[in-house]
């Protein structure tokens, strides 16, 4: 199994242009979500789905799009890249039974 | 809303010594499942030891345990004959159960010196 993978691993935007960084896992896991992280904050929930077709907004909501249209893929869409969301991004998926979360390598992103 | 806090920025530790991280955590439910999370250098996050509320008995693998205190809200790391490897970010995470939302405290910063 590969886990969770996430792509790109680092990514420089201008500000106000729009990407999708892209997550899968392959444990067929219901359960995804998406954190950044930033320095002192630890991670805090972006969005977060529950199954395919379900979707939720996190506490940090602003600025990102998600969807879900099959089990294994969960997209973040950044709509007009702002220098406030240079963060790094992990996409995390939560075993059924154990509620132990699988985390992808992480994106460092960087607007400017 | 769920609250987990890590008041320890930073700690730093001799090899093959022991070190205690400390977190506590705010909530009115009664099952949930608390995490320690590593993140090394490599950015990786890795999971370290899992404890259920419900559970009394303390988490234990290998050379990491855990102190949960229910009553208190408290659920700190021990981590004994500390190795360089063991050097990276620790995270405390707090899960409510039924896929609802994970809280992560701010981090503790583990030096582990030579």
């Amino acid at each position: 199994n590969a886990g969770v993978t996430q792509t790109p691993k680092f990514q420089v935007l201008k500000t106000g242009q729009s990407m999708t960084l892209q997550c899968a896992q392959d444990m067929n896991h219901e359960y995804m979500s998406w954190y950044r992280q930033d320095p002192g904050m630890g991670l805090r929930l972006i969005h977060y789905s529950v199954g395919a077709g379900i979707t939720d907004q996190g506490e940090v909501p602003n600025g990102y799009n998600v969807s879900r249209s099959t089990t294994e893929d969960f997209p973040l869409r950044l709509l007009s890249a702002a220098p406030s969301q240079t963060s790094v991004y992990f996409c995390a998926s939560i075993a059924d039974n154990s509620y132990e979360q699988y985390f992808g390598p992480g994106t460092r992103l960087t607007v400017t | 809303a769920q609250t987990v806090t890590q008041s320890q920025p930073e700690m730093s530790v001799q090899e093959a010594e022991t070190v205690t991280l400390s977190c506590t955590y705010d909530t009115s439910e009664n099952n949930y499942y608390l995490f320690w999370y590593k993140q090394p250098p490599s950015r990786q996050m890795i999971l370290v030891i899992r404890q259920e509320a419900y559970k009394q008995q303390n988490a234990t693998e290998n050379r990491f345990s855990v102190n949960f205190q229910k009553a208190a809200k408290s659920f700190s790391l021990k981590i004994s004959d500390s190795q360089l490897g063991d050097t990276a970010m620790y995270f405390c995470a707090f899960e409510s159960g039924g896929y609802q939302k994970v809280t992560f405290g701010t981090g503790t910063k583990l030096q582990v010196i030579p």
